[in-house]
């Protein structure tokens, strides 16, 4: 069975830093790309970032670029988000997704975890 | 860059038939996806390629995708149903995923 499970969340004060984890398990981490996803509240959900099965490739949303890093380390079957430079804006709960293949370019998102909350407030 | 336009919420009585559009700039030559969303629930994806159904899906849940509009229709609708509803792309211009705004749907 296909699992995530996202941690990391927390209330941070705007400038601040956090690190989010996505633990995997149930299926073969490094054969499928990885991708962040977060939704505010009462808003839709909003592409964040996503790393290719290799490492080899990473993307991220324009309102993130150069304030957020997405890894993975594909012997522990997990995937990182750090997020620094945090803005008010950024509070959102961060959903990790898996993606079909390791490209991830093209694809949907067939797995998702239950997500965490990242609260950035003074 | 690539805009993905929903109606903010679509109505339907149970037993009828719901269509839900997802509007977008020649969206046809795209592959699009779809994903149910429950309150308090993490999304789960209901339609991929434009037409496939994930297995667990029920067969009242279909979409196509023509010209600038694709649509997911549930036929037979459930209260179970009620949800809110995104429609998914993947924007080849930028590399990036790009999600609409989402639709409300409300079993009457």
């Amino acid at each position: 069975e296909v699992q995530l499970l996202e941690s990391g969340g927390n209330l941070v004060q705007p400038g601040g830093s956090l690190r989010l984890s996505c633990a995997a398990s149930g299926f073969t981490f490094d054969s499928h790309a990885m991708s962040w996803v977060r939704q505010a509240p009462g808003k839709g959900l909003d592409w964040v970032s996503t790393i290719s099965g290799s490492a080899s490739y990473t993307y991220y949303a324009d309102s993130v670029k150069g304030r957020f890093t997405v890894s993975r380390d594909n012997s522990k079957n997990t995937v990182y988000l750090q997020m620094n430079s945090l803005r008010v804006e950024d509070t959102a709960v961060f959903y990790c997704a898996r993606a079909r293949t390791a490209d991830g370019r093209r694809d949907y998102f067939d797995y998702w975890g239950q997500g965490t909350l990242v609260a950035v407030s003074s | 860059s690539y805009v993905l336009t929903l109606p903010p919420s679509v109505s339907v009585a149970p037993g009828k038939t719901a269509s839900i559009t997802c509007g977008g700039d020649n969206i046809g030559g795209k592959s699009v996806h779809w994903y149910q969303q429950k309150p308090g629930q993490a999304p789960v994806l209901v339609i991929f390629y434009d037409t496939d159904r994930p297995s667990g899906i029920p067969e009242r849940f279909s979409g196509s995708n023509s010209g600038n509009t694709a649509t997911l229709t549930i036929s037979r609708v459930e209260a179970g149903d009620e949800a809110d509803y995104y429609c998914q792309v993947w924007d080849s211009s930028r590399d990036h995923w790009v999600f609409g705004g989402g639709t409300k749907l409300t079993v009457l």
